[in-house]
């Protein structure tokens, strides 16, 4: 069946160092993958998208790569800032319109 | 804020009791999408309406669940006879459908209590 793993573990980083979390996925070959970011109690947001014809995709200190033959993306966020703490939540193209996601990654940025 | 409201925010409510919640979608958005939240997992999927039609049920759903999205705009989540399993966060997220990916926009959601 088709899996999506993320590592459940807290990630604790100090500020200004560089984050990077991982979404692993089993039996399916997504069209394009998702991130999320969710904070206590609120709803989560959408970040970045990549296609599978697309290595790598940025959006100011976001950065995003996508190995379809690893079946991975990779995560990252430079000059971690403490407002950067929250879960981030991946979620792979399934074919269908509704998202499946990850348990997600908790990130901790202490000053 | 992303456009996507809920209310209410928190429902706290006795087993056995019905609970209904509302969502409103950002307003040009033709799809509209339930999804369950519990603590320490992302969310999953329950339904998923494009405009009025109902077209995906999660086998998460049971009967007790029902779904409504009448005018193709605002859509309703009612839970009869609660069961303290279904405490949990309610996520309502819409989207406009486009040819490829379909990201989604979040509300805050409702928070169920079953005591």
């Amino acid at each position: 069946s088709q899996k999506i793993e993320q590592n459940s573990e807290a990630l604790n980083i100090q500020e200004g160092k560089t984050a990077t979390l991982t979404c692993n996925y089993t039996n399916y070959s997504p069209a394009y993958l998702q991130w999320y970011r969710q904070d206590p109690g609120r709803g989560p947001v959408f970040l970045l998208l990549i296609r599978e014809n697309e290595k790598e995709k940025r959006k100011e200190r976001l950065k995003v790569t996508f190995d379809t033959t690893l079946k991975q993306s990779l995560f990252h966020i430079t000059a971690s800032q403490p407002a950067d703490s929250a879960t981030y939540l991946c979620a792979p193209d399934t074919g269908f319109q509704k998202l499946v996601f990850g348990t997600g990654t908790r990130l901790l940025v202490s000053p | 804020d992303t456009g996507v409201s809920q209310d209410p925010r928190h429902k706290i409510t006795k087993r056995g009791q019905n609970v209904t919640f509302r969502c409103d979608p950002i307003s040009e958005h033709n799809r509209l999408y339930w999804y369950r939240q519990t603590l320490g997992q992302g969310p999953e999927f329950l339904t998923y309406f494009q405009n009025e039609a109902q077209l995906e049920k999660s086998r998460l759903l049971s009967d007790r669940f029902s779904a409504e999205r009448p005018k193709g705009s605002f859509s309703t989540l009612e839970i009869q006879r609660t069961e303290q399993g279904d405490s949990a966060m309610y996520l309502c997220a819409s989207s406009q459908s486009r040819q490829g990916a379909d990201t989604q926009y979040f509300g805050p959601g409702t928070r169920l209590t079953v005591l």
